[in-house]
């Protein structure tokens, strides 16, 4: 068991340019979940999987933010168009149980 | 809607002094609580969990928690810290399946 692992671990991008981010949770977890870390705060929900299925989104989670499972395994995570606001460290999380949630490194993301 | 109130933002101790972190939250209906760490340049982890039961809930590296319905709190305590506990503490609560809604973290500060 390698836990969660993300890739890559750093994105520095200019505004405007599209960027995509990988989630590889734990293999025999079945949820998936995406949150938003910016400096000082703790994180913010963005989006969860159960197997494939996106059950819920944040309001957080712009028309810019997409994320898929296909096949119930890996996630990724896309923003187009990026603005500075979305500077931020994206963490992902997978479980089993619902309420014990483990963490993946993180990507941390600057947009320039 | 929920939230959760880390009062502190960094608090400074001297090794092998004990130490409490704040936590308040606040919920119209029953929640689930919990305590992550994130120790410098690695992600977050669950330190621990109450989910219902004994409202007095420990970690296996000598923290303990204590849920107060009354209080509406969730503080985490140990009696004796060490230079290895310096990490950033992060509250969290949930109700449902999937959300967690955190505070802004507690840097914990060891001074030797």
């Amino acid at each position: 068991d390698t836990g969660v692992s993300q890739d890559p671990r750093h994105k520095i991008t200019k505004r405007g340019q599209n960027v995509t981010f990988r989630c590889d949770p734990i293999s025999e977890h079945n949820r998936l979940y995406w949150y938003r870390q910016t400096l000082g705060q703790g994180p913010e929900f963005l989006t969860y999987f159960q197997n494939e299925a996106q059950l819920e989104k944040s309001r957080l989670l712009s028309d810019r933010f997409s994320a898929e499972r296909p096949k119930g395994s890996f996630s990724t995570l896309e923003i187009q168009r990026t603005e500075q606001g979305d500077s931020a460290m994206y963490l992902c999380a997978s479980s089993l149980v619902v309420h014990e949630q483990y963490f993946g490194p993180g990507t941390r993301l600057t947009v320039t | 809607a929920q939230s959760v109130t880390q009062l502190d933002s960094q608090v400074p101790v001297f090794e092998e002094a004990p130490v409490e972190l704040r936590c308040n939250y606040s919920s119209s209906v029953s929640v689930y609580l919990f305590w992550y760490v994130q120790y410098p340049n690695q992600g977050l982890q669950l330190l621990l969990k109450y989910l219902s039961g004994s409202t007095l809930v420990e970690s296996i590296n000598g923290f303990e928690a204590e849920f107060n319905k009354s209080q509406t709190s969730f503080h985490l305590r140990k009696p004796s810290v060490h230079i290895s506990d310096t990490a950033e503490y992060f509250c969290a609560v949930t109700h449902s399946n999937y959300q967690l809604i955190w505070g802004a973290g507690t840097k914990l500060i060891i001074k030797p």
